[in-house]
Protein backbone atom coordinates (compact mmCIF):
# COMPACT_ATOMS: atom_id res chain seq x y z
CA UNK A 1 0.00 0.00 0.00
CA UNK A 2 1.07 3.48 -0.69
CA UNK A 3 1.82 5.24 2.82
CA UNK A 4 0.75 8.72 3.40
CA UNK A 5 2.65 10.98 5.84
CA UNK A 6 1.69 13.94 7.26
CA UNK A 7 3.36 17.10 9.37
CA UNK A 8 2.98 17.90 11.71
CA UNK A 9 0.51 15.79 13.38
CA UNK A 10 -0.80 18.75 15.08
CA UNK A 11 -0.76 22.60 15.13
CA UNK A 12 -1.21 25.68 17.55
CA UNK A 13 -2.23 28.79 15.67
CA UNK A 14 -4.31 32.13 16.59
CA UNK A 15 -7.61 33.22 13.84
CA UNK A 16 -5.70 35.74 11.04
CA UNK A 17 -2.78 32.91 11.24
CA UNK A 18 -1.59 31.20 7.61
CA UNK A 19 -1.29 27.59 8.43
CA UNK A 20 0.31 24.65 5.89
CA UNK A 21 0.04 21.29 6.47
CA UNK A 22 2.21 19.13 4.16
CA UNK A 23 1.22 15.43 3.15
CA UNK A 24 3.92 12.75 1.37
CA UNK A 25 3.49 9.82 -0.50
CA UNK A 26 5.43 6.72 -0.12
CA UNK A 27 5.64 6.74 -4.32
CA UNK A 28 4.74 9.04 -6.94
CA UNK A 29 0.68 9.63 -6.93
CA UNK A 30 0.71 12.71 -9.47
CA UNK A 31 -2.30 14.66 -8.52
CA UNK A 32 -4.14 12.26 -7.67
CA UNK A 33 -4.47 13.66 -3.69
CA UNK A 34 -7.45 14.85 -2.07
CA UNK A 35 -8.15 16.75 1.85
CA UNK A 36 -10.71 16.53 4.12
CA UNK A 37 -11.36 18.06 7.56
CA UNK A 38 -12.93 16.62 10.10
CA UNK A 39 -14.64 18.06 13.09
CA UNK A 40 -15.62 16.12 16.80
CA UNK A 41 -18.17 14.03 16.07
CA UNK A 42 -19.04 14.87 12.47
CA UNK A 43 -18.24 13.37 9.28
CA UNK A 44 -15.18 14.25 7.02
CA UNK A 45 -15.81 17.21 4.81
CA UNK A 46 -14.33 17.10 0.94
CA UNK A 47 -11.84 20.43 0.99
CA UNK A 48 -9.82 19.61 -1.94
CA UNK A 49 -9.34 17.36 -4.82
CA UNK A 50 -7.21 16.70 -7.69
CA UNK A 51 -4.30 18.17 -5.28
CA UNK A 52 -5.61 21.73 -5.97
CA UNK A 53 -9.17 21.63 -7.20
CA UNK A 54 -11.65 23.66 -4.49
CA UNK A 55 -14.76 21.43 -3.90
CA UNK A 56 -17.82 23.64 -4.27
CA UNK A 57 -18.53 25.68 -1.74
CA UNK A 58 -15.34 25.81 0.19
CA UNK A 59 -14.17 29.07 1.34
CA UNK A 60 -11.42 30.19 -0.98
CA UNK A 61 -8.78 30.42 1.89
CA UNK A 62 -8.46 26.75 1.84
CA UNK A 63 -5.98 25.88 -1.42
CA UNK A 64 -3.68 23.15 -2.16
CA UNK A 65 -0.67 22.46 -4.17
CA UNK A 66 1.65 19.62 -5.12
CA UNK A 67 2.03 16.75 -7.16
CA UNK A 68 4.12 13.17 -7.29
CA UNK A 69 5.01 12.83 -3.97
CA UNK A 70 4.82 15.80 -1.86
CA UNK A 71 1.87 17.79 -0.87
CA UNK A 72 0.58 20.73 0.72
CA UNK A 73 -2.87 22.04 2.18
CA UNK A 74 -2.49 26.45 2.94
CA UNK A 75 -5.29 28.00 4.71
CA UNK A 76 -4.37 31.64 4.30
CA UNK A 77 -5.90 33.26 7.19
CA UNK A 78 -7.57 31.02 10.01
CA UNK A 79 -11.03 31.23 10.78
CA UNK A 80 -12.68 30.12 14.05
CA UNK A 81 -14.37 27.46 12.82
CA UNK A 82 -11.60 25.58 10.61
CA UNK A 83 -10.34 24.46 14.02
CA UNK A 84 -10.37 20.66 13.03
CA UNK A 85 -8.68 17.83 11.97
CA UNK A 86 -7.05 17.77 8.63
CA UNK A 87 -6.35 14.46 6.48
CA UNK A 88 -4.83 14.05 3.15
CA UNK A 89 -6.26 10.91 1.18
CA UNK A 90 -4.12 9.04 -2.31
CA UNK A 91 -6.53 7.57 -4.81
CA UNK A 92 -3.97 6.78 -6.93
CA UNK A 93 -4.18 3.29 -6.36
CA UNK A 94 -7.13 0.64 -5.69
CA UNK A 95 -6.16 0.26 -2.71
CA UNK A 96 -6.72 4.29 -1.23
CA UNK A 97 -5.15 5.03 2.01
CA UNK A 98 -5.26 8.15 4.42
CA UNK A 99 -2.35 10.31 6.34
CA UNK A 100 -2.51 10.21 10.00
CA UNK A 101 -4.28 13.54 10.46
CA UNK A 102 -3.10 16.85 11.20
CA UNK A 103 -5.21 18.69 14.60
CA UNK A 104 -5.52 22.19 14.00
CA UNK A 105 -6.17 23.77 17.38
CA UNK A 106 -6.35 27.40 19.03
CA UNK A 107 -3.71 28.75 20.39
CA UNK B 1 -29.73 17.08 -1.52
CA UNK B 2 -27.74 13.74 -1.94
CA UNK B 3 -28.38 12.31 1.98
CA UNK B 4 -26.60 8.90 3.13
CA UNK B 5 -28.05 7.36 6.43
CA UNK B 6 -26.09 4.42 7.99
CA UNK B 7 -27.86 1.85 9.99
CA UNK B 8 -27.13 -1.81 11.90
CA UNK B 9 -24.62 -0.74 14.06
CA UNK B 10 -24.28 -1.94 17.70
CA UNK B 11 -22.63 -4.07 19.60
CA UNK B 12 -21.36 -7.73 18.67
CA UNK B 13 -19.05 -10.14 20.45
CA UNK B 14 -15.65 -10.85 18.43
CA UNK B 15 -16.44 -13.64 15.64
CA UNK B 16 -19.54 -12.46 15.08
CA UNK B 17 -21.39 -11.06 11.79
CA UNK B 18 -23.30 -8.07 11.70
CA UNK B 19 -24.63 -6.19 8.49
CA UNK B 20 -24.77 -2.19 7.91
CA UNK B 21 -27.00 -0.93 6.14
CA UNK B 22 -26.65 2.73 3.79
CA UNK B 23 -29.91 4.62 2.43
CA UNK B 24 -29.31 6.74 -0.41
CA UNK B 25 -30.95 9.83 -1.77
CA UNK B 26 -31.00 12.63 -3.83
CA UNK B 27 -29.00 11.58 -6.32
CA UNK B 28 -29.13 8.65 -9.32
CA UNK B 29 -27.18 6.00 -6.83
CA UNK B 30 -27.21 3.17 -9.64
CA UNK B 31 -24.64 5.03 -11.32
CA UNK B 32 -22.33 6.14 -8.33
CA UNK B 33 -19.63 4.15 -7.24
CA UNK B 34 -19.86 3.59 -2.89
CA UNK B 35 -16.72 3.24 -0.63
CA UNK B 36 -17.12 2.45 2.99
CA UNK B 37 -14.48 4.43 5.16
CA UNK B 38 -14.39 3.62 9.22
CA UNK B 39 -12.66 5.84 12.17
CA UNK B 40 -11.77 3.55 15.17
CA UNK B 41 -12.24 5.68 18.66
CA UNK B 42 -9.55 8.88 18.60
CA UNK B 43 -7.86 7.46 15.85
CA UNK B 44 -7.73 8.10 11.83
CA UNK B 45 -9.51 7.27 8.53
CA UNK B 46 -9.60 3.89 7.47
CA UNK B 47 -10.83 2.93 3.72
CA UNK B 48 -12.40 -0.28 4.03
CA UNK B 49 -13.61 -1.35 0.67
CA UNK B 50 -15.77 0.25 -2.37
CA UNK B 51 -18.06 -1.01 -4.80
CA UNK B 52 -18.59 0.07 -8.47
CA UNK B 53 -21.54 0.67 -10.64
CA UNK B 54 -22.49 -2.04 -12.53
CA UNK B 55 -22.17 -0.06 -15.43
CA UNK B 56 -18.81 0.12 -14.68
CA UNK B 57 -18.45 -4.13 -14.10
CA UNK B 58 -20.20 -3.88 -10.27
CA UNK B 59 -16.76 -5.35 -9.15
CA UNK B 60 -15.28 -4.50 -5.32
CA UNK B 61 -12.07 -3.57 -3.66
CA UNK B 62 -11.49 -4.17 -0.25
CA UNK B 63 -8.42 -3.19 1.86
CA UNK B 64 -6.06 -5.85 3.19
CA UNK B 65 -7.10 -5.73 6.87
CA UNK B 66 -10.89 -6.64 5.90
CA UNK B 67 -10.50 -8.51 2.32
CA UNK B 68 -12.28 -12.10 3.06
CA UNK B 69 -14.16 -11.40 5.89
CA UNK B 70 -16.06 -8.06 4.50
CA UNK B 71 -18.73 -8.30 1.81
CA UNK B 72 -20.09 -4.92 -0.19
CA UNK B 73 -22.94 -5.02 -2.12
CA UNK B 74 -25.41 -3.23 -3.36
CA UNK B 75 -29.17 -3.30 -4.12
CA UNK B 76 -30.24 -0.45 -7.01
CA UNK B 77 -33.62 -0.94 -6.74
CA UNK B 78 -33.60 0.36 -3.09
CA UNK B 79 -30.91 2.69 -3.19
CA UNK B 80 -29.50 1.09 -0.49
CA UNK B 81 -25.21 -0.21 0.02
CA UNK B 82 -24.70 -2.86 2.31
CA UNK B 83 -21.56 -3.70 4.37
CA UNK B 84 -21.55 -7.71 4.98
CA UNK B 85 -19.02 -8.20 8.55
CA UNK B 86 -18.40 -11.74 9.34
CA UNK B 87 -15.96 -13.49 11.98
CA UNK B 88 -15.75 -9.69 13.37
CA UNK B 89 -12.26 -9.02 15.63
CA UNK B 90 -11.80 -6.18 18.30
CA UNK B 91 -10.17 -4.39 16.25
CA UNK B 92 -13.10 -4.04 13.60
CA UNK B 93 -14.22 -1.37 16.74
CA UNK B 94 -15.05 1.53 14.76
CA UNK B 95 -17.29 4.30 13.29
CA UNK B 96 -17.95 3.16 9.82
CA UNK B 97 -19.40 5.50 6.95
CA UNK B 98 -20.60 5.27 3.45
CA UNK B 99 -19.11 7.51 1.39
CA UNK B 100 -19.99 8.58 -2.55
CA UNK B 101 -16.75 7.83 -4.57
CA UNK B 102 -16.44 10.32 -7.04
CA UNK B 103 -14.84 10.24 -9.98
CA UNK B 104 -13.89 13.77 -11.87
CA UNK B 105 -13.77 13.51 -16.25
CA UNK B 106 -11.25 16.53 -15.72
CA UNK B 107 -8.71 15.58 -13.39
CA UNK B 108 -9.16 11.33 -14.02
CA UNK B 109 -9.57 11.32 -10.35
CA UNK B 110 -11.64 9.97 -7.48
CA UNK B 111 -13.04 11.33 -4.17
CA UNK B 112 -15.17 10.94 -1.11
CA UNK B 113 -17.43 13.94 -1.66
CA UNK B 114 -20.62 12.91 0.05
CA UNK B 115 -20.64 11.20 3.52
CA UNK B 116 -23.35 9.50 6.01
CA UNK B 117 -23.51 10.24 9.55
CA UNK B 118 -21.41 7.61 10.79
CA UNK B 119 -22.66 4.00 12.49
CA UNK B 120 -20.83 2.54 15.40
CA UNK B 121 -19.83 -0.89 15.53
CA UNK B 122 -18.32 -2.15 18.76
CA UNK B 123 -16.95 -5.85 18.93
CA UNK B 124 -16.75 -6.75 22.27
CA UNK B 125 -17.01 -9.54 24.48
Amino acid sequence: DIQMTQSPSSLSASVGDRVTITCRASQSISSYLNWYQQKPGKAPKLLIYAASSLQSGVPSRFSGSGSGTDFTLTISSLQPEDFATYYCQQSYSTSVTFGQGTKLEIK
Amino acid sequence: EVQLVESGGGLVKPGGSLRLSCAASGFTFSNAWMSWVRQAPGKGLEWVGRIKSKTDGGTTDYAAPVKGRFTISRDDSKNTLYLQMNSLKTEDTAVYYCTTDEYSSSSGTTSFDYWGQGTLVTVSS
